[in-house]
């Protein structure tokens, strides 16, 4: 079954602390992102990437990190820099122009 | 810049009621308007690609068109389990790329 599998579903962070959320596809896509959905604010980009070992920063990449190092996986981090992480976060993938998929999402929450 | 504004932000209908969703946008030079239906906790799901004005697409109860300035997504005969957001996304430049870009949504709940 081709698709995007992100990990782990939910997730909790402590103060001060970096997480890792995990996104790998198998689809064969050369581009990637990853986006932040908070109630009525809709989709936010945080990073994206054309192409193995190279990316660009979205419209609100402060306190978060990402790496391409292989074509299927792109990973998020999420740094202590970053002051409400609370919020559901997609990453996607697509080819070229055409649509993007997505991911099943990763809900992060500060305690 | 490039910009994604959806109408309304929320839509309360009975089962049956037919209904049209707005997507409007300034982009230049479009290369794709994506539709995508979200549930609530789960990751948005493609429905439709649009590439140029006058195009339309079908699937079961929804039927997506698009012209040079808006999108609509025309539900006709809603049923309960269209209950979902509806997500509408361009194709927006960025630097040398094409980046999905996407509006806020639309909530639409289908009472029986």
């Amino acid at each position: 079954d081709g698709g995007i599998t992100q990990s782990p579903k939910y997730l909790f962070r402590k103060e001060g602390q970096n997480v890792t959320l995990s996104c790998e596809q198998n689809l064969n896509h050369d581009a990637m992102y990853w986006y932040r959905q908070d109630p009525g604010q809709g989709l936010r980009l945080i990073y994206y990437s054309q192409i193995v070992n190279d990316f660009q920063k979205g419209d609100i990449a402060e306190g978060y990190s990402v790496s391409r190092e292989k074509k299927e996986s792109f990973p998020l981090t999420v740094t202590s820099a970053q002051k409400n992480p609370t919020a559901f976060y997609l990453c996607a993938s697509s080819w070229g122009f055409a649509e993007a998929f997505f991911g099943q999402g990763t809900r992060l929450t500060v305690v | 810049e490039d910009q994604v504004t959806q109408s309304p932000e929320a839509l309360r209908l009975q089962e049956g009621e037919s209904s049209s969703l707005n997507c409007s946008y300034t982009v230049s030079g479009l290369r794709g308007l994506f539709w995508y239906r979200q549930d609530p906790g789960k990751g948005p799901e493609f429905l439709f690609t649009l590439y140029s004005a006058g195009e339309e697409k079908e699937k079961e109860r929804l039927k997506a068109t698009l012209t040079k300035k808006e999108s609509f997504l025309h539900i006709t005969a809603p049923k309960p389990e269209d209950s979902a957001t509806y997500l509408c996304a361009v194709q927006a430049r960025a630097g040398g790329s094409y980046i999905p870009t996407f509006g806020r949504g639309t909530s639409l709940i289908v009472h029986p």
